[in-house]
């Protein structure tokens, strides 16, 4: 089952523009990540934020967390045609053992 | 080390056909995990190893679903007599730690297709 919702589905921008995708999630949470998947591929581990951190930063990459609205947002600043992708939140709900990943956010930057 | 490996990357398959898919984790990395994924949603959990100890089984593994982990090292998921509902991406994963650590480093999946 799917933990998380992401907000939009799609999006489609013009290259130097920011991104900004929302994630919500239904259960208490230890940590959330966010994932990227080019098409037919494999996922790529981006970011993760701990229940009790607020916003991090990873190069272009801006994470926020809400614990209270059970949400996240992550944003990409001036992005490019090659961060056109997937990108997947997740949660890890304390046990430690598994990710529950969300539905994904469909990203196209265009030149 | 070159990261996670699955094989094959592509398998087609007749309904009722046994499949075996192969993932090899980063060498250091002691947890090991398996997810699907259909097209346009989210990887699902199938199951998790740490070392050779399977710890944890989705619903989603039926009966004709098993997966091993021998030696702590690579890992099988087998799945038996397969059916058109199979058809999907299958993921690994592996991390040194806890999820709430570090993130995963996933392979490129194997793509199963069940006629």
């Amino acid at each position: 089952s799917q933990q998380g919702e992401e907000d939009p589905q799609a999006l489609s921008i013009q290259e130097g523009e920011n991104a900004t995708m929302n994630c919500s999630y239904k259960t208490s949470i230890n940590n959330l990540q966010w994932y990227r998947q080019n098409s037919g591929r494999g996922l790529v581990h981006l970011i993760l934020i701990r229940s009790n951190e607020r916003e991090k930063h990873s190069g272009r990459l801006r994470v926020t967390l809400d614990t209270s609205k059970k949400s996240s947002s992550l944003l990409i600043t001036a992005s490019r045609a090659a961060d056109t992708a997937s990108y997947f939140c997740a949660t890890d709900g304390g046990g430690g053992n598994k990710l529950t990943f969300g539905t994904g956010t469909q990203l196209k930057v265009e030149l | 080390d070159t990261g996670v490996s699955q094989d094959p990357r592509h398998k087609i398959t007749k309904r009722g056909q046994n499949v075996t898919f192969r993932c090899d984790p980063i060498s250091e990395h002691n947890r090991l995990y398996w997810y699907r994924q259909t097209l346009g949603q989210g990887p699902e959990f199938l199951t998790y190893f740490q070392n050779e100890a399977q710890l944890e089984k989705s619903r989603l593994l039926s009966d004709r679903f098993s997966a091993e982990r021998p030696k702590g090292s690579f890992s099988t998921l087998e799945i038996q007599r397969t059916e058109q509902g199979d058809s999907a991406m299958y993921l690994c994963a592996s991390s040194p730690a806890p999820t709430g650590t570090y993130g995963y480093t996933f392979g490129s999946g194997t793509r199963l297709t069940v006629v």
